[in-house]
């Protein structure tokens, strides 16, 4: 099993609608996570870290489930400017975990 | 705050030759840097992880004398690719946690990648 699971998608959404990612981490000593965005050849920008108890970011809500071991991302009112891949990250014991990320297009 | 420079941004270079990518922290002290390959359409691959002043600790598979890792301050890391080869060809990019004081300690702020391509 994968330390970082994604669906690969791909998402194709039409704008101004609400989208969730999910991601499963496998290691239940993680510490810590984040929400990346990837455009088409350039590097990850942090979207978001996630707490403990969700956290919300204008149009961008990110929420994580310890006890499932998952973090969700969610998108509301999706712009095309959102469409990129998003990674999952997870910090396993100080080692940054990738996912293989989740590509979503946003269609006007 | 915490941005991270690479350099160069692309280079295109003859099979066995070695190039250098250099990976820099331009406003904090990066006490870890890693570096990824990434190829067309797949996801980021970790290479190697460095802390300043010790060597790199390298994930399996990743030829150690291939592809050799410098961090010689908190503020810059170096990649020199030896004897690059076309399989080389691939999209490098570094990234850098820092000291308290700068976002989170274990956030990685990624450098904007060197794409290189050999013939």
């Amino acid at each position: 099993r994968k330390e970082v699971e994604q669906d690969p998608g791909p998402f194709n959404v039409p704008e101004g609608a609400t989208v969730a990612f999910n991601c499963t981490y496998s290691n239940s000593a993680s510490q810590s996570f984040f929400w990346y965005r990837q455009d088409c050849r350039k590097e990850p920008k942090l979207l978001m870290s996630v707490y403990s108890s969700g956290n919300e970011d204008g149009r961008f809500t990110a929420q994580l489930n310890r006890a499932s071991q998952y973090i969700s991302l969610l998108i509301r009112d999706s712009k095309l400017s959102d469409s990129a891949t998003y990674l999952c990250v997870v910090n396993i014991l100080n080692d940054m975990r990738f996912g293989a990320g989740t590509r979503l297009t946003v269609k006007p | 705050g915490a941005v991270v420079s690479q350099h160069p941004s692309w280079v295109i270079c003859k099979s066995g030759t070695s190039v250098k990518i250099e990976c820099r922290s331009l406003d904090f002290q990066a006490t870890t840097m890693f570096w990824y390959r990434q190829f067309p359409k797949q996801s980021l691959m970790l290479m190697a992880t460095s802390n300043e002043g010790s060597k790199a600790t390298y994930e399996q598979g990743v030829e150690k004398d291939k592809f050799l890792i410098n961090h010689a301050s908190l503020t810059l890391s170096t990649l020199t690719v030896t004897s690059a080869h076309p399989e080389d060809s691939s999209f490098y990019i570094c990234s850098a946690s820092g000291l308290a004081g700068v976002g989170r300690t274990d956030t990685q702020y990624f450098g904007p990648g060197t794409r290189l391509t050999v013939l």
